[in-house]
């Protein structure tokens, strides 16, 4: 079994200011982990992801994450908020090879405040 | 490309109807995903399809529920007789041979009242 805790339901965080939405899995095998956001009323999009290799994945809109796995974590980061990143942000593990469904932990809303 | 496409966006029904969701993957693509979002539990995987065959179903929650892909380009998820506990965002999702990453469709916003 898998599954994914992501600490803080809201995290809110002033214009500018560094970005750290946290994640932690876990997975009986190496883990696929990805990090999804969502607007409001849309669908999720794909910021970046981890498979194997390089353990500090870059994504979009200036987001990375890094894999540690002696700490069962994939924490998001990014240096300077802007007042678009604000959205919900979901952490999910596909322990598969990615073939199989993803376990996605309950998300955190990301507040900017200006 | 269009994306995965789902319809209906919003569907509101009353207790006990039939509710037929509908998914088209990204052309190409050969494992199809649905999932469903609530407040309460989140974001839950309910069944997935490689190749038109179901994979996996122990996500989904009752008898009451049931899904198909007849093709590769169109897949169903049924709710016979629906019950207001099934409000939700129904999402599909699809995902390419060569990949690891699902796209996303836009979500079906499901009210049962």
């Amino acid at each position: 079994a898998q599954s994914v805790t992501q600490l803080g339901s809201h995290v809110s965080v002033s214009e500018g200011a560094l970005v750290l939405l946290r994640c932690n899995y876990s997975s009986s095998v190496p883990p696929y982990l990805f990090w999804y956001v969502q607007y409001p009323n849309q669908g999720l999009q794909l910021l970046l992801k981890y498979t194997t290799g390089a353990t500090l994945v870059k994504g979009i809109n200036g987001f990375e994450a890094e894999f540690k796995k002696s700490e069962t974590s994939f924490h998001l980061t990014k240096p300077s908020a802007h007042m678009s990143d604000a959205a919900e942000y979901f952490c999910a593990v596909s322990s598969g090879g990615g073939a199989d469904g993803l376990t996605f932990g309950k998300g955190t809303h990301l507040i900017i405040q200006p | 490309d269009a994306g995965v496409i789902q319809s209906p966006r919003h569907e509101v029904t009353e207790m006990g109807q039939e509710v037929t969701l509908r998914c088209k993957p990204i052309s190409g693509h050969n494992s199809l995903f649905w999932y469903r979002q609530t407040m309460m539990r989140g974001l839950e995987l309910l069944i997935y399809f490689n190749n038109n065959v179901p994979i996996d179903d122990s996500g989904m929650p009752e008898d009451r529920f049931s899904a198909k892909m007849p093709n590769a380009s169109f897949s169903t998820l049924k709710i016979q007789p629906s019950e207001p506990r099934d409000s939700a965002v129904y999402f599909c999702a699809s995902r390419g041979l060569a990949g690891d990453e699902q796209y996303f469709g836009p979500g079906t916003r499901l009210t049962v009242t």
